[in-house]
């Protein structure tokens, strides 16, 4: 996971509350995204980007937002917490044909 | 859009061989990876398979074939440690060359 550095590790919330998760690159890659991944369900495409400035949504979209005002940062922000978000989340940089995670947000929402 | 199926579970024993299959519906196609993901762990890159036929990893290899929408890993000698879960994923060309879905993952229990 050398080069996706992603945080916090774990995150607890209350219903209703807001965070961003934060993902960041030194690989200097045009090609972000972010991904949950719920048990029996596998990673779900939430919202990727294919440089700065331009992002577009995934599968499930609904409940986060992303921007990307540079290359190096890819943040995802949960705008009101729902139990429905409860889940691992991944940050994910392509480099020609592989794909770099970084270790994983464990979020929880109560 | 682009449907991915793989068996959920899988056991084996130590020492032999397994195929884990991945079928897949895509309306465009531009490649395939395999990845590896052990329990509260991020994936970790096997394989990517772009062009039909065997590509061959140590004790790893990975099959493809575009017209049967149809790929393979096949681990040999299994090892303990491979007990993991694999995670078959396509890069499409539909949304965009660098929209990769993923399947549900198979999970591999390697059993002495």
């Amino acid at each position: 996971n050398a080069g996706v550095t992603q945080t916090p590790k774990f995150q607890v919330l209350k219903t209703g509350q807001s965070m961003t998760l934060q993902c960041a690159q030194d690989m200097n890659h045009e090609y972000m995204s972010w991904y949950r991944q719920d048990p029996g369900m596998g990673l779900r495409l939430i919202h990727y980007s294919v440089g700065a400035g331009i992002t577009d949504q995934g599968e499930v979209p609904n409940g986060y937002n992303v921007s990307r005002s540079t290359t190096e940062d890819f943040p995802l922000r949960l705008l009101s917490a729902a139990p429905s978000q409860t889940s691992v989340y991944f940050c994910a940089v392509i480099s020609g044909n592989t794909i770099y995670f970084g270790e994983g947000s464990w979020l929880t929402v109560v | 859009g682009q449907n991915i199926d793989q068996p959920t579970e899988m056991t084996a024993t130590e020492g032999a061989i397994v195929q884990i299959n991945c079928t897949y519906q895509t309306s465009g196609f531009n490649g395939l990876f395999w990845y590896q993901q052990h329990a509260g762990e991020a994936p970790t890159f096997l394989s990517y398979n772009v062009l039909d036929g065997l590509e061959e990893k140590g004790r790893f290899s990975s099959f493809l074939s575009r017209s049967k929408g149809y790929s393979y890993l096949l681990l040999k000698e299994l090892q303990m440690k491979d007990s993991a879960s694999y995670l078959c994923a396509v890069r499409g060309s539909s949304g965009g060359y660098q929209k990769v879905t993923f399947g549900t993952g198979t999970k591999l229990q390697v059993i002495p």
